[in-house]
């Protein structure tokens, strides 16, 4: 009964290849998020998408690019991936119209290791 | 959104009240205070929030002096399962389009 998931939980690959991150929220919420966490632990804001319209572009290099075909889904494409990439990526979703959707729900995340 | 401070650690026994600080002296009057806490490797969870009256949920105790300046934390009986690090973040529910600045936080550690 999953909340806000994500898959894979784990990938590990290549510099320069290109990977995908999938998100799901079954909470019914309009507005979902990427977040990465780096090897400091520091958790940014990445992408907001608000009912498949992106609100929030935290100035992102373009080689990620998030992509939301229904209000359920925000999915994250990485190209030409670096070593700089390795983090923990975490989905969340909330729902804005409550108190500015700022209470979020998060997955459990996505340990990305580029080698 | 207005600046919070946190000690890096604390630590509590089982069974006993953990009160975690928070200063942001530079809040402003729209701005709310948040709780998240994260345990180890997992994402971040909602806690509390308020603005300026004290609130109480299943989790936790929030204490907002009438200064607003900072606030408390209350984890009326904490469990070894609350270890995690616990982020108080102020932000102006209007402007912020849901973007959470987490900062450092505090990592509380509750020992048997």
């Amino acid at each position: 009964d999953t909340a806000v998931s994500q898959t894979p939980k784990y990938l590990v690959t290549q510099m320069g290849n290109d990977k995908s991150i999938k998100c799901e929220q079954n909470l019914g919420h309009d507005t979902m998020y990427w977040y990465k966490q780096d090897s400091k632990k520091f958790l940014k804001i990445m992408f907001s998408y608000n009912n498949k319209e992106l609100i929030i572009n935290e100035t992102v290099p373009n080689r990620f690019s998030p992509k939301s075909p229904d209000k359920a889904h925000l999915n994250l494409h990485i190209n030409s991936l670096e070593l700089g990439d390795s983090a923990v990526y975490f989905c969340a979703s909330s729902q804005r119209g409550t108190s500015g959707g700022n209470e979020q729900f998060f997955g459990p995340g996505t340990r990305l290791t580029v080698l | 959104d207005a600046k919070t401070t946190q000690p890096p650690s604390m630590d509590c026994a089982e069974g006993r009240a953990a009160n975690l600080p928070c200063n942001h002296s530079t809040i402003s009057g729209n701005e709310y205070v948040y709780w998240y806490r994260q345990i180890h490797s997992q994402g971040p969870q909602y806690i509390i929030h308020g603005l300026k009256n004290n609130e109480t949920n299943e989790m936790a105790s929030l204490i907002i002096t009438e200064d607003r300046k900072s606030s408390t934390l209350i984890l009326p009986h904490a469990t070894l399962r609350d270890t995690a690090v616990y982020y108080c973040i102020a932000l102006d529910r209007g402007s912020t389009l849901g973007r959470l600045y987490f900062g450092r936080g505090t990592q509380l550690t509750v020992w048997p």
